[in-house]
C-alpha cells in the first residue's frame, strides 16, 4: 500500500501480557515515530527512529517499552507486563527526511486494549 | 503538564461560515506549530504549518495566525463545509525540544452544519 500500514488495528490483551505493535512506513521513508493517545488526550510522543538507530527514545515512559527497526523499514513496539493505563491507540508515522511537519505521515493507529 | 493547549473540545459552525480554532502554548522555546486534522479511525492528516518568524500563513480556505507575545494560535477554516467536520489538533516543536517531539494539544472536534 501506499500509505503507512499499522497491525493489527485493535489488540485486546490481559494485564501483565507482553503485546508487538507493527508499522510499515511508506517505502524509502528513513524516519519513523511511534505516538500514543490515551483517550481524550492529543498524541504523545514515544520514539524516533532515523534509520536503524532510535534518535530519540525520550518519550517512552519507562522500561517496560521497547522498539526496534532492525533494517530500517518496520518496526515494531513492544511493551512488557502491560497495564490498564497502557490502553490507548499506538501511532505510527513516518517521513522521508526526519521532519515532523509537513512531510510526515500517520497510520489509522493500534488501538490497545488492556483488560 | 500540559505544554500546548486547546481549550474549546468542540465547536459547531454553519455551512459557509468561518470556524475558528485556537490553541495556547506555554514553552518559548518552541518555534514550529502545526494543525492535524483527524477522522474516526485514521491517523491525524497534516493541515498547515507556521514557523514562528511569521506571524500568519495561508492555504486555500485555511490561514494560521501567531501571535507569540501571546503565546497562541488560531486555525481559521473559511468558508466551512461539512467535509472539514473532524477533530483538530495543534502541535508544536521546537530545536531544543527536539524537532522532532510534537506536543500536541487535546483536539477540538469541529462539526460543520449543512
Amino acid at each position: 500500500g501506499a500509505g503507512v500500514s499499522q497491525t493489527p488495528s485493535n489488540k485486546v490483551t490481559e494485564k501483565g501480557k507482553y503485546v508487538e505493535l507493527r508499522c510499515d512506513p511508506i517505502s524509502g521513508h528513513t524516519a519513523l515515530y511511534w505516538y500514543r493517545q490515551s483517550l481524550g488526550q492529543g498524541p504523545e510522543f514515544l520514539i524516533y527512529f532515523q534509520g536503524t538507530g532510535a534518535a530519540d527514545d525520550s518519550g517512552l515512559p519507562n522500561d517496560r517499552f521497547f522498539a526496534v527497526r532492525p533494517e530500517g523499514s518496520v518496526s515494531t513496539l513492544k511493551i512488557q507486563r502491560t497495564e490498564r493505563g497502557d490502553s490507548a491507540v499506538y501511532l505510527c508515522a513516518s517521513s522521508l527526511s526526519g521532519a515532523m511537519g509537513t512531510e510526515a505521515f500517520f497510520g489509522q493507529g493500534t488501538r490497545l486494549t488492556v483488560v | 503538564d500540559q505544554q500546548v493547549k486547546q481549550n474549546s473540545p468542540s465547536l459547531s459552525v454553519q455551512e459557509g461560515r468561518i470556524s475558528i480554532l485556537n490553541c495556547d502554548y506555554t514553552n518559548s522555546m518552541f518555534d514550529y506549530f502545526l494543525w492535524y486534522k483527524k477522522y474516526p479511525a485514521e491517523g491525524p492528516t497534516f493541515l498547515i504549518s507556521i514557523s514562528s518568524i511569521k506571524d500568519k500563513n495561508e492555504d486555500g480556505r485555511f490561514t494560521v495566525f501567531l501571535n507569540k507575545s501571546a503565546k497562541h494560535l488560531s486555525l481559521h477554516i473559511v468558508p466551512s463545509q461539512p467535509g472539514d467536520s473532524a477533530v483538530y489538533f495543534c502541535a508544536a516543536s521546537g530545536l531544543q525540544t527536539g524537532a522532532n517531539n510534537l506536543f500536541f494539544g487535546t483536539g477540538t472536534r469541529l462539526t460543520v452544519i449543512p
